[in-house]
């Protein structure tokens, strides 16, 4: 098993609905999660952080954590065209000093 | 706010010659990484440095050498390069506290 792994996708979306990304890990170990939002040729941007089971939500954006399933998701509320990139999650390796390790990202298309 | 610089931006270099890449982390993080990001790749961990020690490596070939300075910026050493050594190269800093990681806008190396 991979350790983090993604739906790769694509997925594709219209404008204004819910996106939805999953993510699963293999780490029981792993306390924190990230996910990062990449345009093509671009750096990764931080978009949300979660440590905690239950969800976190900062505007559009609301990632959930469930350690018991080793799950976590990201949805993208009124998905705008501007959201089209690929999503990575990320999750530090347990006693490595917090070195990320990436799941394959997935690409998101939103049709206007 | 102040945010990761790489420098350069862009370098095309000859196989076998050498290259480096410099890192600025964000002022008052303590540690820096480097990640290796090939065409339709995730980012892969390469070396961290945590207040100017190796913290960390991953699968940094052993061309490659890294160090972190007194001001904590950090240079990528790369010699003998090879065609496969082409990528995008991301310096990411983080603060120790809360593990989120910053990218850098990245040095994309081309090698001929």
């Amino acid at each position: 098993q991979k350790e983090v792994e993604q739906n790769s996708g694509p997925l594709s979306v219209p404008e204004g609905a819910i996106a939805s990304l999953n993510c699963t890990y293999s780490d029981r170990g792993s306390q924190s999660f990230f996910w990062y939002r990449q345009y093509s040729g671009k750096s990764p941007e931080l978009i949300m952080s979660i440590y905690s089971n239950g969800d976190k939500e900062d505007g559009r954006f609301t990632a959930q954590l469930n350690k018991a399933s080793q799950y976590v998701s990201l949805l993208i509320r009124d998905s705008q065209p501007s959201d089209s990139a690929t999503y990575l999650c990320a999750v530090p390796r347990t006693g490595s000093n917090y070195k990320l390790t990436f799941g394959k990202g997935t690409l998101l298309t939103v049709n206007p | 706010a102040a945010g990761v610089i790489q420098s350069p931006r862009h370098l095309i270099k000859e196989k076998r010659e050498t290259a480096t890449l410099k890192c600025y982390p964000i002022p008052r993080h303590d540690t820096v990484y480097w990640y290796q990001q090939g065409p339709g790749q995730d980012p892969q961990f390469l070396i961290s440095f945590y207040e100017k020690m190796q913290s960390d490596k991953g699968s940094i070939p052993d061309r490659f050498s890294a160090q972190q300075f007194s001001d904590y910026h950090s240079e990528l050493n790369m010699s003998s390069l090879e065609l496969g050594d082409s990528a995008l190269y991301f310096c990411a800093s983080s603060s120790g506290r809360n593990n989120e990681q910053f990218f850098g806008p990245g040095t994309r190396l081309t090698v001929l």
